[in-house]
C-alpha cells in the first residue's frame, strides 16, 4: 500500500487549496478514505471521510461548510478542497486508508500517506 | 462532540511498564484503536479493536478496556518506544472519527 499526499502550500487567509491523495497497492474503490490533520506541535484531528462510491461523506465540525471531499476511483485518487481557509487550518494533512466494510465497520486507519503541509498566513 | 481524554505525558525508565489511559463516555461500547507517532513520521497502528496487535508490533504492546477507560500498556519499555500515542474511536452511526488528546511517552 502506498498513499502519496500532495497539494499543500502557503495560502492567505480566506484562500482556497486542493489536496490530493494518490493510492496504489490495494483496490482503492473497495475502501472508505479519510483525511486527518495535525497542527504544528499539536495532536491528531480527524477531518473528513468518504465512502467507496462517494455517496457518503462526513466532516469534523471545525471544517464543515468550508471543506469538501471527493474521489475519482478511475484514477485511484481522493481530494480535499479547502475553502475560506483560516490560520487555525495550518497543519500537516494526511490521507489514510479507512474501512472496506459494507456496511461500514469501525476499523483502524491502517495505512497513511506521508502528509502535505498547509500554511495559512498573510 | 465526543471527547477522548489522555494524560499529556508519561515518563518511564527502560525495562519498566508504561500505561496510557484513554477516557471517554460509554467507551465500553466502542472499538478503540491505538496509534504510535514518532517524530516527523505518520502514525502507525499498534493496537486495534481494543486488544488486537497487528503483525510486526512487539508483544510488549497490549490493550485493554474497563468501564469508561481504555489502556495501552507497553511492557519492558525500550528507548525506541519514545513517541506520541493516540487512542481513536469511530462515532456511530455516522462514520465520524475521534482521536484522543495524545500522550507523549518519554524513556528516562
Amino acid at each position: 500500500v502506498l498513499l502519496v499526499d500532495s497539494g499543500g502550500d502557503l495560502v492567505q487567509p480566506g484562500g482556497s487549496l486542493r489536496l490530493s491523495c494518490a493510492a496504489s497497492g490495494f483496490i482503492f474503490s473497495n475502501y472508505w478514505m479519510s483525511w486527518v490533520r495535525q497542527a504544528p506541535g499539536k495532536g491528531l484531528e480527524w477531518v473528513a471521510n468518504i465512502n467507496q462510491d462517494g455517496t457518503e461523506k462526513y466532516f469534523a465540525d471545525s471544517v464543515k461548510g468550508r471543506f469538501t471531499i471527493s474521489r475519482d476511483n478511475a484514477r485511484d485518487s481522493m481530494y480535499l478542497q479547502l475553502n475560506n481557509l483560516r490560520a487555525e487550518d495550518t497543519a500537516m494533512y494526511y490521507c489514510a486508508k479507512d474501512t472496506s466494510g459494507r456496511p461500514v465497520r469501525p476499523d483502524p486507519l491502517d495505512d497513511w500517506g506521508q502528509g502535505t503541509l498547509v500554511i495559512v498566513s498573510s | 462532540s465526543y471527547v477522548l481524554t489522555q494524560p499529556p505525558s508519561v515518563s518511564v525508565a527502560p525495562g519498566e511498564t508504561a500505561r496510557i489511559t484513554c477516557g471517554g463516555d460509554n467507551i465500553g461500547s466502542k472499538s478503540v484503536h491505538w496509534y504510535q507517532q514518532k517524530a516527523g513520521q505518520a502514525p502507525v497502528v499498534v493496537i486495534y479493536y481494543d486488544d488486537g496487535r497487528p503483525s510486526g508490533i512487539p508483544e510488549r504492546f497490549s490493550g485493554s478496556k474497563s468501564g469508561n477507560t481504555a489502556t495501552l500498556t507497553i511492557s519492558r519499555v525500550e528507548a525506541g518506544d519514545e513517541a506520541d500515542y493516540y487512542c481513536q474511536v469511530w462515532n456511530s452511526p455516522d462514520h465520524l472519527g475521534v482521536f484522543g488528546t495524545g500522550t507523549t511517552v518519554t524513556v528516562l
